[in-house]
């Protein structure tokens, strides 16, 4: 099992310009959990989705990010127009049923 | 809202000693905590989890410990050595969320 797939590891995006991160769940787990996690700070939750539904995307802020998790392919995070606060590492989750996640390696997004 | 505070911040032990990071979770609801160790660049690995109908759970020189009433919930290490040096990070959740509220992580350093 190739575990939780998120890449890129690293991404560079100058100001105004678009990051798609992407994140490919362990196999058989139907559950997707985006997470950021700023310098030196925890885990904030974004946005959780199955198979081609958003069900909660409580922590998403209301403009610029947008999540998609397609019948097929990986779950997508599009984060539109980045500034210099978007930077920060963000983990991709999965589950089966809810409980227990496995966390992905990361992407680690830097605004320049 | 909800909310999960962390102390200590950081904490420093030598080698063999005991250490015990505490959680505090403001909702009543939340009946699933997890624990996650993070190496530094690395990504969010489960260590252990305890659910709100156990009062405590062990594995190996790992325990954790649950008091519903009072609303916190406690890692004990023991025989700390210098590979669990990282930052813990608590949780709480609630199934049917399925979102985890984090804590804001422990720096644990154990000193050879």
């Amino acid at each position: 099992n190739a575990g939780v797939m998120q890449n890129p590891r690293h991404l560079v995006r100058r100001r105004g310009q678009e990051a798609r991160l992407r994140c490919s769940p362990m196999k058989g787990h139907s559950h997707v959990y985006w997470y950021r996690q700023l310098p030196e700070e925890g885990l904030k939750f974004m946005v959780y989705l199955q198979k081609e539904n958003i069900i909660d995307e409580s922590g998403m802020p209301k403009e610029r990010f947008s999540a998609e998790f397609p019948k097929e392919g990986p779950s997508i995070l599009r984060i539109q127009q980045v500034v210099r606060g978007d930077s920060a590492a963000y983990f991709c989750a999965s589950s089966p049923i809810g409980d227990g996640y496995t966390f992905g390696s990361g992407t680690r997004l830097t605004v320049v | 809202g909800e909310n999960v505070e962390q102390h200590p911040s950081t904490l420093s032990v030598q080698e063999g000693d005991s250490a015990v990071i505490k959680c505090t979770y403001s909702d009543s609801a939340s009946n699933y905590f997890p624990w996650y160790k993070q190496e530094l660049g690395k990504r969010p690995q489960l260590i252990i989890d305890i659910r709100s109908n156990v009062g405590e759970k062990k594995d190996q020189r790992i325990a954790v410990t649950l008091n519903k009433t009072a609303k916190h919930f406690s890692l004990h290490i023991t025989e700390t050595q210098p590979e669990d040096s990282a930052v813990y990070f608590c949780a709480a959740s609630t199934s049917g969320t399925y979102k985890y509220i984090f804590g804001t992580g422990t720096r644990l350093k154990v000193l050879a």
